[in-house]
């Protein structure tokens, strides 16, 4: 089955533990991005990768880190978690932009 | 910033009403795509429209991409209890230092009423 897969789907961290939220893709898709979605601000873009090795910035990445070693995998990094990262993430891969995204089922993430 | 202003941010309509949905921005897109997302799932998919003035249709679901490649909406037709949900717009850059990065509407949560 086509999928993006995202773990964990829910995490409870402390203010400051480096933590990695996993992403991968089984439809050798070359872009893939991350997203926050807070109540009330909608689908952030956090990082993008338009292939192996190349990553971009998109509206917050401010606190996180990414890489893109394998086609398959989009890990996020977050060093130094802080409260205000408190929210749901999402990972999203696609054969291009235009064409539209598949996204994986979300990670809850909370940091006290 | 490229912004992309979605509107109504609420609907509650009854079953067998039309509605439509507003997606308008200042920016050209490469691209104009449409989700619905579930409480606590992920956003789907519906329809992708990339060519200026192009009209998609999926059942009771009508797309259209504006000719200027600026705005977009999303009509449904005789909805029903099962179109609630949460339904995103999303534009994909045209070109430059950051092709590949997409920006979402607000969002528009859709109730439709038995």
């Amino acid at each position: 089955e086509a999928q993006v897969t995202q773990n964990p789907r829910y995490l409870i961290t402390v203010t400051g533990k480096k933590l990695t939220v996993t992403c991968s893709q089984n439809m050798n898709h070359e872009y893939m991005s991350w997203y926050r979605q807070d109540p009330g601000l909608g689908l952030r873009q956090i990082y993008y990768s338009m292939n192996v090795e190349v990553t971009d910035k998109g509206d917050v990445p401010e606190g996180y880190k990414v890489s893109r070693k394998e086609k398959r995998n989009f890990p996020l990094i977050l060093e130094s978690p802080s409260p205000n990262q408190t929210s749901l993430y999402f990972c999203a891969s696609s054969l291009h932009s235009n064409y539209g995204y598949t996204f994986g089922s979300g990670t809850r993430l909370t940091v006290v | 910033t490229q912004l992309l202003e979605q509107s109504p941010q609420f609907l509650s309509i009854q079953e067998g009403e039309n509605l439509t949905v507003y997606c308008n921005s200042s920016s050209v897109f490469s691209s104009l795509q449409w989700y619905r997302q579930e409480p606590g799932e992920g956003p789907v998919l519906l329809v992708t429209v990339v060519t200026g003035g192009e009209v998609k249709k999926l059942k009771r679901l009508t797309f259209q991409f504006g000719d200027a490649r600026k705005d977009s909406s999303l009509h449904i037709t005789a909805a029903q209890p099962g179109d609630t949900g949460l339904y995103l717009c999303a534009g994909a850059n045209a070109g430059g230092t950051s092709y590949g990065k997409l920006t979402f509407g607000q969002g528009t949560i859709l109730t439709v009423h038995p």
